[in-house]
Order: C-alpha cells, then sequence, then structure tokens
C-alpha cells in the first residue's frame, strides 16, 4: 500500500527556534497534501490544505506567518514552525491521497517540545 | 462541513463484536463516510468508507441507514490490537475534499 513517512519522528527545541518537519509520499505522487495538529487526549485539527506548486490554504485561526507550508515537489511537502514557544508543542501529523477519490495516507506523525 | 457525533468510549470484550455508532444528520448527497482509526502515538489508518450502500472489508463492515443520517462501523471480533480511538468523518467529493476529523470513540478492548 501507499507510505506516507514522515521525519522527525520527534524533536525537542529551545523557545525561539524553527523546526522543519518534512512529509514524503515514497511511492506515488500528491498533488495534495493535509497537515494536522493534536493536543494530548484531543482529536486531530486541521491546519492547512498543502498544494504543490502554489501557496497551502490555512484553516481558520491558523498562523501563515508562524507556521510555514511548503510544497516543492509531488512527493515532499514542508512545515516549518518558525520561532517555536511552548504552547507549540504538539504532535504534528501529515497525510496524502494519490488522488482526489482516495482514501488518505498518514504519516507517523512528530511529536514536538519546545522548552 | 457537515458534523458527525460519536459517543466518547466504548468497551468490548475480546472476541466479541463491535457496533460503533456515528451519527450525522446533516449528511449531504455527495458526502462519503470515511472511518479511521488512530492507535496510540501514531497517525490515523483508513478503516473502510462508503456512500449508500453497506461495505466489508478485510478490517470492518460499514452499516448505513438507509436514510444516511447514521452509520455504525462493526468490528466482528475485538482483538485487543483494535483498542484505538476511531473517527467517524464525512468528506464531500466535489466540494472542499478536506477530512474534518470529530471528537472519535476511545474502543477500549478487554482481555
Amino acid at each position: 500500500g501507499a507510505v506516507v513517512s514522515q521525519h522527525p519522528s520527534w524533536v525537542i527545541c529551545k523557545s525561539g527556534t524553527s523546526v522543519k518537519i518534512e512529509c514524503r509520499s515514497l511511492d506515488f505522487q500528491a498533488t495534495t497534501m493535509f497537515w494536522y495538529r493534536q493536543f494530548p487526549k484531543q482529536s486531530l485539527m486541521l491546519m492547512a490544505t498543502s498544494n504543490e506548486g502554489s501557496k497551502a490554504t490555512y484553516e481558520q485561526g491558523v498562523e501563515k506567518d508562524k507556521f510555514l507550508i511548503n510544497h516543492a515537489s509531488l512527493t515532499l511537502s514542508t512545515l516549518t514552525v518558525t520561532s517555536a514557544h511552548p504552547e507549540d508543542s504538539s504532535f504534528y501529523i501529515c497525510s496524502a491521497s494519490r488522488n482526489r477519490d482516495e482514501k488518505l495516507f498518514f504519516g507517523s506523525g512528530t511529536q514536538l517540545s519546545v522548552l | 462541513d457537515a458534523k458527525t457525533t460519536q459517543p466518547n468510549s466504548m468497551e468490548s470484550n475480546e472476541e466479541e463484536p463491535v457496533h460503533l455508532p456515528c451519527n450525522h444528520s446533516t449528511i449531504s448527497g455527495t458526502d462519503y463516510i470515511h472511518w479511521y482509526r488512530q492507535l496510540p502515538s501514531q497517525g490515523p489508518e483508513y478503516v473502510i468508507h462508503g456512500l449508500t450502500s453497506n461495505v466489508n472489508n478485510r478490517m470492518a463492515s460499514l452499516a448505513i441507514a438507509e436514510d444516511r443520517k447514521s452509520s455504525t462501523l462493526i468490528l466482528h471480533r475485538a482483538t485487543l490490537r483494535d483498542a484505538a480511538v476511531y473517527y467517524c468523518i464525512l468528506r464531500d467529493e466535489y466540494g472542499t475534499y478536506k477530512y474534518i476529523f470529530g471528537t472519535g470513540t476511545r474502543l477500549k478492548v478487554l482481555a
């Protein structure tokens, strides 16, 4: 089956630094990828929809300048948390599908801890 | 986006069937019903999806009400590995194409 690889699995950083999370579709091309964040014991919250070659579409309340999304190729999307603060500590998950009609494949997630 | 309502938690004994309900009274004609599950510290994984007819696959069955305002995910024989949070999601095939997760049902399987 299709595989979505997310890296790193976990990261610890100091407050004020930036962190980049990569999401790759290993065996298929993904024109659209989705980024979610999840706090402990809560559901997934959609942050943005990433489209290859164009600007990401952010959900209401998500800061575009804080969470930079780049979808440079059909197999790679990146999420950069800029000037991270402790409140940005969360589980970030990416997902992709082969086409509009198909199910989503999810990465294994990245646990971000900001000290 | 149409909303779904699920019980917060359910329990089942191992090797017994489990019926996980989902209400979606505002479903539109083009909304597909998707089910995903999430094991602890992992990304969600696809379980099953359907539009109008009941669906079966190797993981589960999906029973959809005739008026489509509710559906039930059926795990025929629960195992300890089925303990997870199960999410019922409506996805508009012709609209925003987004997957909006609800609160989900945390399934506990008792040995």
